[in-house]
């Protein structure tokens, strides 16, 4: 079975410093990753994906992530943090034979002024 | 895109009642998916619901407890059933938009139902 691993339960960063948020998947094959951004009392909204190509894929809100096969992992960064961006980030990972997604325990990033 | 909404967007409810949360989606899907986020965790999958299918349900939920209904391509409901103060959650519904051609796509998720129970 598939599973999602974000070892940091929380991450506090200064604004305008930059930002790394690790996720780890197990899975046989090429999975399909995501990362998806939840703020309080928000829905979530997905930050970007990836199926397949280029291992260095570009999100939203000057966000990016990076896959890496070697790892098994597909970190998401940002190089300079802004005080809106404090949120739980969950990354999830699917794959072709399940379309339901699975889901890491998430991220709580807190952004000190 | 899909934009998504839920019914009712927050509710506190008795124990032993039961609740109905409808998921609405602004375009024909096939794939709907029901997930719950208890307080401080991540999402969960509940189940999977097909339109003309029964739902499929993930191990540790049962139909009787979380009935779905799919009748048609855009609409879906999810009941928490006999509810206990355990079933407070955020419930979530979710569309795959996978579209020909293609071999996955992203799932967008409603705004989420916030459900207290008392």
């Amino acid at each position: 079975a598939q599973s999602v691993t974000q070892p940091d339960i929380h991450i506090t960063v200064s604004e305008g410093a930059s930002l790394e948020l690790r996720c780890n998947y197990s899975y046989g094959a090429t999975p399909y990753l995501f990362w998806y951004v939840q703020s309080p009392g928000q829905g979530l909204q997905l930050l970007l994906k990836y199926f397949s190509g280029d291992t260095l894929v570009q999100g939203i809100k000057g966000f990016e992530a990076e896959f890496k096969r070697s790892q098994s992992s597909f970190n998401l960064r940002k190089p300079s943090v802004h005080w809106s961006d404090a949120a739980e980030y969950f990354c999830a990972v699917g794959h072709t034979g399940r379309r339901a997604l699975t889901f890491g325990s998430g991220t709580r990033l807190q952004v000190q002024p | 895109s899909a934009v998504i909404s839920q019914k009712p967007s927050r509710d506190i409810c008795q124990r032993g009642t039961s609740l109905t949360i409808q998921c609405q989606v602004d375009s024909q899907v096939t794939m709907m998916f029901w997930y719950r986020q208890q307080p401080g965790q991540s999402l969960t999958l509940i189940a999977t619901a097909n339109q003309g299918s029964e739902a499929t349900y993930e191990s540790g939920f049962v139909i009787d407890k979380f009935p779905i209904s799919r009748p048609n391509l855009t609409f879906s409901t999810l009941t928490v059933s006999n509810m206990s103060p355990e079933d407070s959650s955020i419930y979530l519904c979710s569309v795959d938009l996978t579209t020909s051609g293609r071999a996955y796509n992203e799932q967008f998720f409603g705004p989420g139902t916030r459900l207290t129970v008392l």
